[in-house]
């Protein structure tokens, strides 16, 4: 697997967008952009994966740059509810025959009134 | 409501007593999880199934027991529950190769 590098924790105002770097410089064609978060006490959750094109979605965009070596998560108007932490996994869909998640250290983002 | 639920979602138990814990899905997706989550050790996969009557293991499986007779039901079973098995444990169903979708786990203590 691309190995990821995310910054440990980030701070937010409530309403202003929230953009959340990853590092993937090793990353490869056919290996896709994942990201997921998870609240406190809560089970992972799904937001938004892509490949080479940015995506959007109802809960972020995905901006992966040309070369595709970084991405960034973006939470257009965050609010205190999207305090979590924020993983970034790079996958490609053969890796595994069933797609087993690995989860690294993510970035803890906070959001604050 | 379409989705994943677990139950219970809090569990104490006893050191030896067998405990089901239960995931239900709505999507029929064919292949579901069962993780736990322990402070220090992230995300560990215990068993997965790609479909009905089918299942294997993943990282940690030892003292769980799984079963899928429906696409829809994923039950994991502790045969005889241990301290070291006191974690939070998460469902999940696949939609697409590395696209799960978490239940809201099930928080067990052994006593």
């Amino acid at each position: 697997d691309a190995k990821t590098t995310q910054p440990p924790s980030m701070d937010c105002a409530e309403g202003r967008a929230a953009n959340l770097p990853c590092n993937h410089s090793t990353i490869s064609g056919n290996e896709y952009v994942y990201w997921y978060r998870q609240i406190h006490s809560q089970g992972p959750q799904y937001i938004i994966h892509g490949l080479k094109n940015n995506e959007t979605n109802e809960m972020a965009s995905l901006i992966i740059t040309e070369d595709r070596k970084s991405s960034t998560l973006i939470l257009p108007h965050a609010t205190l509810r999207d305090t979590a932490v924020y993983y970034c996994i790079v996958r490609a869909p053969k890796d595994t025959s069933y797609g087993k998640l690995t989860f690294g250290q993510g970035t803890i983002l906070t959001v604050h009134p | 409501d379409a989705g994943i639920t677990q139950s219970p979602r809090y569990k104490i138990t006893e050191t030896g007593r067998q405990v089901t814990l239960m995931c239900h899905q709505t999507w029929s997706h064919s292949y579901m999880f069962w993780y736990r989550q322990d402070l220090g050790h992230g995300l560990r996969l215990i068993y997965y199934s790609a479909a009905a009557d089918i299942t294997d293991k993943g990282e940690v499986p030892d003292g769980y027991v799984v079963s899928r007779s429906k696409t829809e039901n994923f039950p994991l079973t502790l045969e005889s529950a241990t301290r070291s098995q006191t974690s939070v444990y998460f469902c999940a169903s696949r939609s697409g190769p590395f696209t799960q979708y978490f239940g809201p786990g099930t928080r067990l203590t052994v006593l």
